[in-house]
């Protein structure tokens, strides 16, 4: 039973550029969460969603970012024009439906911008 | 809001017992959560409370106080791979079904 999976594992991006940021969940899960993660820091949550909904992004930042989770296909994080402070570990999780399931964590994506 | 209290840093010796203190302030508990994360990698659950007591997992037992706002993981015959950093975590309630709030971590060092 594979675990949450992230893609790509590290991108590299230049000022101004899109980071695009993938997560499939384990199967059976249809709730996903994302969280970054800055050097020294701890997990900041970011954005909840289920398929088609955006359920809680209270700790999105209001311009650039974006979360959508489609009925077909992995749930996306979509960062625009991205500056150096977006540098950061970008962890999604998921969990079975059901308001109080544990979450499983994917691998991460490390993202730099230079 | 939510405030989430850990140290930030802690030392212990192979073969020795560790508790790792956590304190939280929270508008509307539903539960404490314990990960562990190596560097570089994915956090991993240990342990989940949600009532008052302790929970015990083989070497890893979790204690949870709702009244005091305080939880501590406990780590029973250290070994060299339980290094890494231990993350306290809170779900809340009133602002999403199932988000959680992480401290910034505890990343302990085991030494020999």
């Amino acid at each position: 039973n594979a675990g949450v999976m992230q893609n790509p594992r590290h991108l590299v991006r230049r000022r101004g550029q899109e980071a695009r940021l993938r997560c499939s969940p384990m199967k059976g899960h249809s709730h996903v969460y994302w969280y970054r993660q800055l050097p020294e820091e701890g997990l900041k949550f970011m954005v909840y969603l289920q398929k088609e909904n955006i359920i809680d992004e209270s700790g999105m930042p209001k311009e650039r970012f974006s979360a959508e989770f489609p009925k077909e296909g992995p749930s996306i994080l979509r960062i625009q024009q991205v500056v150096r402070g977006d540098s950061a570990a970008y962890f999604c999780a998921s969990s079975l439906p059901g308001d109080y399931n544990e979450q499983f964590f994917g691998p991460g994506t490390r993202l730099t911008v230079l | 809001g939510q405030n989430i209290d850990q140290p930030t840093e802690m030392t212990a010796t192979e073969g020795a017992i560790v508790q790792i203190n956590c304190t939280y302030q929270t508008s509307g508990f539903n539960g404490l959560f314990w990960y562990q994360q190596h560097a570089g990698e994915a956090p991993t659950f240990l342990s989940y409370n949600v009532l008052d007591g302790l929970e015990e997992k083989g070497r890893f037992s979790s204690f949870l106080s709702r009244s005091k706002g305080y939880s501590y993981l406990l780590l029973k015959e250290l070994q060299m791979k339980d290094s890494a950093s231990y993350l306290c975590a809170v779900r809340d309630i009133q602002t999403g079904a199932n988000n959680l709030f992480f401290g910034t971590g505890t990343r302990l060092t085991v030494i020999p």
